[in-house]
């Protein structure tokens, strides 16, 4: 089946100690997205990938980084992790073409990272 | 900011109840999208509706869209334990392609 996988499912990582997150599709979508969610809250969108193109949200901080390096795959980066950024990573893909409106997203399960 | 907000933030009801959430949003969109997230997990695309629509159909769920008063409403009909999960919608506009903006959903409880 077609699906988004996200690896590892749970992280655990030491405060400052840089952090990897993957997450790849064989949906074969143009559009990756990471974001970021907190217990009880929304979904913050970190930055998506249109193609190759990268776009990231205006307050994304500087820490979070993201590398696309074809069309299956997409890491999340993070430099140096503090405490505030123990949360749930959510990668999705979706299908999208330039100037439309956005489609519906097929999110993967999620990783947990927990910043001790 | 987001873009969605949504009400209740909680809601509890018996099995075999429906179950009405609200979703406002403050600009133009082009179409609106209901997930849903089981606890712990990524989220599940249950309906988009485009903004030339008014009302969508997927088994026992209905979404209703009133562009006017920017809002719109997830029906789900003869709620199952199963369903007990926290409920998102996201709005999608021009500016925006390929991105959607998502509320702070709604939690609900089914209770056997």
């Amino acid at each position: 089946d077609a699906m988004v996988i996200q690896n590892p499912r749970y992280q655990v990582t030491q405060f400052g100690k840089p952090v990897t997150l993957s997450c790849s599709q064989t949906l074969n979508h143009n559009v990756m997205y990471w974001y970021q969610q907190k217990s009880s809250q929304a979904p913050k969108l970190l930055f998506h990938y249109y193609d190759k193109d990268f776009n990231n949200e205006a307050d994304t901080p500087d820490n979070f980084q993201s590398r696309r390096p074809n069309t299956s795959f997409c890491f999340l980066d993070i430099r140096s992790p503090g405490l505030g950024d123990a949360a749930m990573y959510l990668c999705a893909t979706s299908r999208g073409q330039a100037g439309a409106f956005s489609y519906e997203q097929y999110f993967g399960p999620g990783t947990r990272l927990t910043v001790t | 900011s987001q873009q969605g907000e949504e009400d209740p933030q909680a809601l509890s009801i018996q099995e075999g109840e429906n179950a009405t959430m609200n979703c406002s949003y403050k600009t133009s969109i082009n179409n609106l999208q209901w997930y849903r997230q089981n606890s712990g997990r990524g989220l599940v695309h249950l309906i988009l509706i485009r903004s030339n629509e008014r009302e969508k159909h997927s088994g026992r769920l209905r979404v209703t869209l009133d562009t006017s008063k920017k809002s719109s409403s997830l029906l789900i009909t003869a709620s199952r334990a199963a369903d007990t999960a926290s409920y998102f919608c996201a709005t999608g506009a021009n500016t925006n392609a390929g991105k959607s903006t998502f509320g702070d959903g709604t939690t609900l409880t089914v209770k056997p």
